[in-house]
């Protein structure tokens, strides 16, 4: 299992939108409609924003948005806040039951 | 509300075997079997990266990558599931998360627990 690629860092000012990517293969992020992103600020646990690429949980502002198109998925965040400053991983189905991460993208908020 | 807890032991040394437990609350007996459980670990500024997940009838996955050195089990009686990790090096230096896989997502998380492998 290959992690899947997400860009190191982004950033954007308050307000502003920024778009993650997460770029994998036809066997996962191309392959099932289960690609799922989370949120890791530091020292906590990870929260699901998106699954199924494109649902939010409920209590999820609709500030948070996902995308796909062949294997790349992304996760679009805008109005840009403070709090948004963190970590996010993509994940996807991999067939066969299991799971794959990506490489995580920190966004700082200038 | 759904809460995970993990419980480990902190440090172990090189070459023992790893025992970690995570205990269930808020979830009722008739929707228990709903879900599957997993382990997920992150070591120290790295990825997230999952190991394994079990069903409530016992059914369990492994990533590949630890098959050969990775047991999780299931405990209903106790609303609890463990993981086995044999043969520990630094490189399993992490912190080990439980989580709850519904419908193919992670939807909720334990608070983690730090692993240490160091002599």
């Amino acid at each position: 299992q290959s992690a899947l690629t997400q860009p190191p860092s982004a950033s954007g000012s308050p307000g502003q939108s920024v778009t993650l990517s997460c770029t994998g293969s036809s066997s996962d992020v191309g392959g099932y409609q289960y690609v799922s992103w989370y949120q890791q600020h530091p020292g906590k646990a990870p929260k699901v924003l998106i699954y199924e690429v494109t649902k939010r949980p409920s209590g999820v502002p609709d500030r948070f948005s996902g995308s796909r198109s062949g294997n790349t998925a992304s996760l679009t965040v805008s109005g840009l806040r403070a709090e948004d400053e963190a970590d996010y991983y993509c994940s996807a189905y991999a067939g066969d039951n299991k799971y794959v991460f990506g490489s995580g993208t920190k966004v700082t908020v200038l | 509300q759904v809460q995970l807890q993990e419980s480990g032991p902190g440090l172990v040394k090189p070459s023992d075997t790893l025992s970690l437990s995570c205990g269930v609350s808020g979830v009722s007996r008739v929707s228990f079997p709903n879900y599957h459980w997993s382990w997920i670990r992150q070591p120290p500024g790295q990825r997230l990266e999952w190991m394994a997940s079990i069903s409530y009838s016992g059914h369990t996955d492994y990533n590949p990558s630890f098959q050969s050195r990775v047991t999780i089990s299931m405990d209903t009686s106790q609303s609890q599931f463990s993981l086995r990790l044999i043969s520990v090096t630094a490189a399993d230096t992490a912190v080990y998360f439980c989580a709850r896989l519904n419908h193919l997502r992670f939807d909720v998380w334990g608070q983690g627990t730090v692993l240490t492998v160091s002599s």
